[in-house]
């Protein structure tokens, strides 16, 4: 999944630690987006941004912020995080009107 | 509201067979619809999509899909399954737009037995 970077793979909290999850993308693009996917749910959609200093909320926005200094990148924050947190997070890219989204490899992230 | 239903969870095969995968899809206007395929521990790869034009599109790995207004659905099939294609399917829906959002199904996992 060139052009989409995510980092950490993977990562362990405890419940009420606060971390970034990092999305960096070289391919120029002003929509980016954030989706968790959870066994049985599908992906769902926590936050996008249109462009640098546009963001808006998606259909699981609570527990999250999200800022968009660059263009390049669209950092997650969870504040305070819980088990129910617990799940896999891509960052996705779209490149234009008729374009798909681009998604990285995603991050792994576990709260105990 | 935007919807997608993939009604069957998993589904197995034997390599050589047909394959067709459900989707349907509740939208209020023109829907924008995509497939992707996951493989293990992977993010999601795009096979095909369709916005207007011909109702059969062709995608990469040998799918291809069909687009029913009548019926509301956006089946995914291929002709004969290879081992490789065990995967999750997903399907989505949305508008045309840059900022448009994707409502994703929850998912068909693809077993292929040889």
């Amino acid at each position: 999944n060139a052009g989409v970077t995510q980092t950490p793979k993977f990562q362990v909290l405890k419940t009420g630690q606060s971390m970034t999850l990092q999305c960096a993308q070289d391919m120029n693009h002003e929509y980016m987006s954030w989706y968790r996917q959870d066994p049985g749910m599908g992906l769902r959609l926590i936050h996008y941004s249109v462009g640098a200093g546009i963001t808006d909320q998606g259909e699981v926005p609570n527990g999250y912020n999200v800022s968009r200094s660059t263009t390049e990148d669209f950092p997650l924050r969870l504040l305070s995080a819980a088990p129910s947190q617990t799940s896999v997070y891509f960052c996705a890219i779209r490149g234009g009107p008729d374009s798909p989204l681009h998604f990285g490899n995603g991050t792994r992230l576990t709260v105990t | 509201a935007q919807s997608v239903t993939q009604p069957d969870i998993h589904i197995t095969v034997s390599e050589g067979a047909s394959l067709e995968l459900r989707c349907n899809y509740s939208y209020g206007a023109t829907p924008y619809l995509f497939w992707y395929v996951q493989s293990p521990g992977q993010g999601l790869q795009l096979l095909l999509k369709y916005f207007s034009g011909d109702t059969l599109v062709q995608g990469i790995k040998g799918f291809e899909a069909e687009f029913k207004r009548s019926q509301s659905s956006f089946n995914l099939r291929k002709p004969s399954v290879h081992w490789s294609d065990a995967a999750e399917y997903f399907c989505a829906v949305g508008a045309w737009g840059t900022a448009s959002k994707l409502t994703f199904g929850t998912g068909t996992r693809l077993q292929v037995t040889l």
